[in-house]
């Protein structure tokens, strides 16, 4: 089955207290992005990656990193969570004619 | 730059009556248009795409849309609602195909009273 998966799910942490999201799909597919989902905002990309070690800014990258050291996995590190990226996160892979969605992280940072 | 404008952030309708979610689109080119769904606390589920084939384009559970490039808009239609219909409706459009960044409306929250 096709799969986007995410770990964990839920996180509450504390700022400043360092964080990786770990993104990992089964289709090899070659582009995973990320996306931050807040209320009145729809999705707004963070980072993309076309391939294994090629990564780029979307729309709001500050804050965050990647990395893609293998095609499959892509996780989105927080160097220094703080309060305003408390959000649901969504990673995201790319076939031919759509794109497939993780589940979703629900992060809270206080 | 292409851009994506849903005109209702909430629209409200009765079970068994029309459902109509209308979006606008800005494209310098010929865009793919998608319409995803998200339930509560759930993630997205993609209900229908448009990629340059047939200008209306059927999706799951009923749900249509007709791309109309003279009107740049991409309404989302079912002709009767089922209170599972309930959700988050964004519409979406990428510049490629499939792969590429994707640029999200900012949502329709539809209620569907009893």
């Amino acid at each position: 089955e096709a799969q986007v998966t995410q770990n964990p799910r839920y996180l509450i942490t504390v700022t400043g207290k360092k964080l990786t999201v770990t993104c990992s799909q089964n289709m090899n597919h070659e582009y995973m992005s990320w996306y931050r989902q807040d209320p009145g905002l729809g999705l707004r990309q963070i980072y993309y990656s076309m391939n294994v070690e090629v990564t780029d800014k979307g729309d709001v990258p500050e804050g965050y990193k990647v990395s893609r050291k293998e095609k499959r996995n892509f996780p989105l590190i927080l160097e220094s969570p703080s309060p305003n990226q408390t959000s649901l996160y969504f990673c995201a892979t790319a076939g031919t004619y759509e794109q497939y969605f993780g589940p979703g992280t629900r992060l809270t940072v206080t | 730059a292409q851009s994506v404008t849903q005109l209702d952030s909430h629209v409200s309708v009765s079970e068994g009556t029309p459902v109509l979610l209308r979006c606008n689109y800005s494209s310098s080119y010929s865009p793919s248009l998608f319409w995803y769904v998200q339930h509560p606390n759930k993630g997205l589920q993609l209900l229908l795409k448009y990629t340059s084939a047939a200008t209306l384009v059927k999706g799951i559970n009923g749900f249509e849309a007709e791309f109309k490039k003279s009107e740049t808009s991409f309404h989302l239609t079912k002709p009767s609602a089922h209170m599972s219909d309930a959700a988050e409706y964004f519409c979406v459009v990428s510049l490629l195909t499939g792969g590429g960044k994707l640029i999200f409306g900012q949502g329709t929250e539809l209620s569907v009273k009893p």
